[in-house]
């Protein structure tokens, strides 16, 4: 079983829609918890971090649940420019990063 | 934010040889690196991780005889992969950290694509 699993989409999203998804985590030893953004062949790029607490960046939502252990991200007011590859990431205590496969979101005019 | 660096950013090779593949941190010192593969569709798989002046840790199933990695110094980290296969081909992303940086903020490199023909 992998350690963050993701629903892959693709997610079609018409341009100022809201979209969300999430992922689940099985190391419930998992200290931290990101989404990266990642476009077609590129490098990944750290999008936000996610607490308990849920955090807002912009029209970017995140969420953590340790208890179910899923991870959730929102966005509002989709821009052409969001389309992308979205990487749940769980770290370890030793910093070791463990990423999903990805959720594919597609943004259309 | 911070910035590194990788060359070559795609290398085409017969099957057989050697190549090598540089990561820079260009305005940090970065005492761990680290080196993932990524497949087509697929999560970013780490590798190994490296530590500036002593020998890398790498990861289950991953053959430390055939991906060398050398951190010299605080800056460059190089992975080797020897006697190159097919199945090699890959997109391998270098990402750095350093202490006085937020331990979650691993800055990534652009990537470097093999072909391995």
């Amino acid at each position: 079983r992998k350690e963050v699993e993701q629903d892959p989409g693709p997610f079609n999203v018409p341009e100022g829609a809201t979209v969300a998804f999430n992922c689940t985590y099985s190391n419930s030893a998992s200290q931290s918890f990101f989404w990266y953004r990642q476009d077609c062949r590129k490098e990944p790029k750290l999008l936000m971090s996610v607490y308990s607490s849920g955090n807002e960046d912009g029209r970017f939502t995140a969420q953590l649940n340790r208890a179910s252990q899923y991870i959730s991200l929102l966005i509002r007011d989709s821009k052409l420019s969001d389309s992308a590859t979205y990487l749940c990431v769980a770290s370890d205590s030793w910093g070791k990063l463990q990423f999903g496969a990805g959720t594919q979101v597609v943004v259309t005019p | 934010g911070a910035v590194v660096s990788q060359h070559p950013s795609r290398v085409i090779c017969k099957s057989g040889t050697s190549v090598k593949i540089e990561c820079r941190s260009l305005d940090f010192q970065a005492t761990t690196m680290f080196w993932y593969r990524q497949f087509p569709k697929q999560s970013l798989m780490l590798m190994a991780t490296s530590n500036e002046g002593s020998k890398a840790t790498y990861e289950q199933g991953v053959e430390k005889d055939k991906f060398l990695i050398n951190h010299a110094s605080l800056t460059l980290s190089t992975l080797t992969v020897t006697s190159a296969h097919p199945e090699d081909s890959s997109f391998y992303i270098c990402s750095a950290w350093a202490p006085q940086t937020p331990q979650e903020t691993q800055y990534f490199g652009p990537g470097t694509r093999l072909l391995v023909l």
